[in-house]
């Protein structure tokens, strides 16, 4: 059974870049038609897409923090990684990896996400 | 850019009771593309339903989604105890790709 687990710091600086790194188990990351995520929730907020990767590296971002965003694959590791950058207090959010399955076109496998903090 | 409007924002109920959650788009969204999400507080969200009305693995049939076009309904037919939740509906397809809606609260009467 596929899983997936954030990792990364818990509170970041104001202007620094906020990392983060998905490890996915019990699957390869390489395997099937499944794109992979990053999507964050502000407290008390919805949800909101910030992009993925496919594991060719092709990758799609939301246009809001396009600038700001890099998401790479290592599929030695079977992890994927988000970097965002030039991070504000409205950065801070819950912050969840999650499987798109193609076939589906749906998120249907999700990490149990990792609180982040913009604050000096 | 589509936007995904879900109302109510809240809906009160009691177990048993039959819950319709809407979710509308801007734009016309294809069937294919429309899933709905349940989120606990505290947890993930977990997929419920795809492509508007299959129902995801493990899921029981008291979940149900249907529409077409622009307007969505998720329906629960008899509220159980653990569906007292927040609702969300996501599209695929248009910039951005991929975005949700702002969420239904259904919660105990």
């Amino acid at each position: 059974q596929v899983q997936l687990q954030e990792s990364g710091p818990g509170l970041v600086k104001p202007s620094q870049t906020l990392s983060l790194t998905c490890t996915v188990s019990g699957g390869s990351i390489s395997s099937g038609s499944y794109y992979w995520s990053w999507i964050r929730q502000p407290a008390g907020k919805g949800l909101e897409w910030i992009g993925r990767i496919y594991t060719s590296g092709s990758t799609n971002y939301n246009p809001s923090l396009k600038s700001r965003v890099t998401i790479s694959v290592d599929t030695s590791k079977n992890q994927f990684s988000l970097k965002l950058s030039s991070v504000t207090a409205a950065d801070t959010a819950v912050y969840y990896c999650a499987r798109y399955f193609d076939w589906d076109d749906a998120f249907d496998i999700w990490g149990q996400g990792t609180m982040v903090t913009v604050s000096s | 850019e589509i936007v995904l409007t879900q109302s109510p924002g809240t809906l009160s109920l009691s177990p048993g009771e039959r819950a319709t959650l809407s979710c509308r788009a801007s734009q016309s969204v294809s069937s294919s593309y429309l899933a709905w999400y349940q989120q606990k507080p505290g947890q993930a969200p977990r997929l419920l339903i795809y492509g508007a009305s299959s129902r995801a693995t493990g899921i029981p049939d008291r979940f149900s989604g249907s529409g077409s076009g622009t307007d969505f309904t998720l329906t629960i037919s008899r509220l159980e105890p653990e569906d007292f939740a927040v609702y969300y509906c996501q599209q695929y397809g248009s910039s951005p790709l991929l975005t949700f809606g702002g969420g239904t609260k259904v919660e105990i009467k």
